[in-house]
């Protein structure tokens, strides 16, 4: 079965800092790879996602992700955090050949002043 | 253009009451999902449709959930006999459907259900 895993339940890091939130994955074959974001009392929303080609991915609100096949993660990344990116992460896959996804259990990031 | 839109945004109501959720995909999006956010159980996918195609039921949880999606375009998910541990956010995503398992899924803000 198509899975990923998030390690941390919450990382901090200080505003200005680089922050890294991990997601490891296990699929057969080649994996789509997606990264979601919640805020608070809101719907999950699209950062970016991994289906072929360079291993690192730009998205949204300067994120960016690095697909790894060797050590299979797919680690969230932003050179500098602001405050106002504190929010729970989702990392996702397609279940088998469908288009429903499977998520981790995801990360609760903290950004402090 | 407008989201995913969803309602009620919360709703309370007793134990063995029945409750409908409603979703509004975005406009031309033939695929629609709902997935269930709770706090024991994170982020579960419960079912799936994509046109005109028989939906994918394979993630309810139980007889006494149901969801229709009627001309294609709007969806509720209906439960029946609530439970207190179907108190969850329930969520709806739609998407294009032409592009498959690497389709991104545009997420509603969410029904928030309590069940007393």
């Amino acid at each position: 079965a198509q899975s990923v895993a998030q390690p941390e339940d919450q990382v901090n890091v200080a505003e200005g800092n680089p922050l890294t939130v991990k997601c490891t994955y296990s699929v057969s074959g080649n994996p789509y790879l997606f990264w979601y974001v919640q805020y608070p009392n809101r719907g999950l929303q699209f950062l970016l996602k991994y289906i072929t080609g360079d291993n690192l991915v730009k998205g949204s609100y300067g994120f960016e992700a690095e697909f790894n096949k060797s050590q299979t993660s797919f680690h969230l990344k932003k050179p500098s955090a602001l405050v106002s990116d504190s929010a729970l992460y989702f990392c996702a896959v397609p279940r088998g050949g469908y288009s429903t996804l499977t998520f981790g259990k995801g990360t609760m990031l903290l950004v402090s002043p | 253009g407008a989201g995913v839109s969803q309602s009620p945004s919360n709703k309370v109501t007793e134990k063995g009451k029945d409750v409908e959720l409603r979703c509004d995909p975005i406009s031309g999006h033939t695929a629609l999902y709902w997935y269930r956010q709770s706090l024991g159980q994170g982020l579960e996918f419960l079912i799936y449709f994509q046109g005109n195609s028989a939906p994918d039921k394979s993630g309810l949880p139980s007889d006494r959930f149901s969801a229709e999606r009627t001309g294609g375009s709007v969806s509720t998910l209906t439960i029946q006999r609530t439970q207190q541990e179907d108190s969850a956010v329930y969520l709806c995503a739609s998407s294009p459907g032409t592009s498959g398992a690497w389709e991104t899924q545009y997420f509603g803000p969410g029904t928030r259900l309590l069940v007393l």
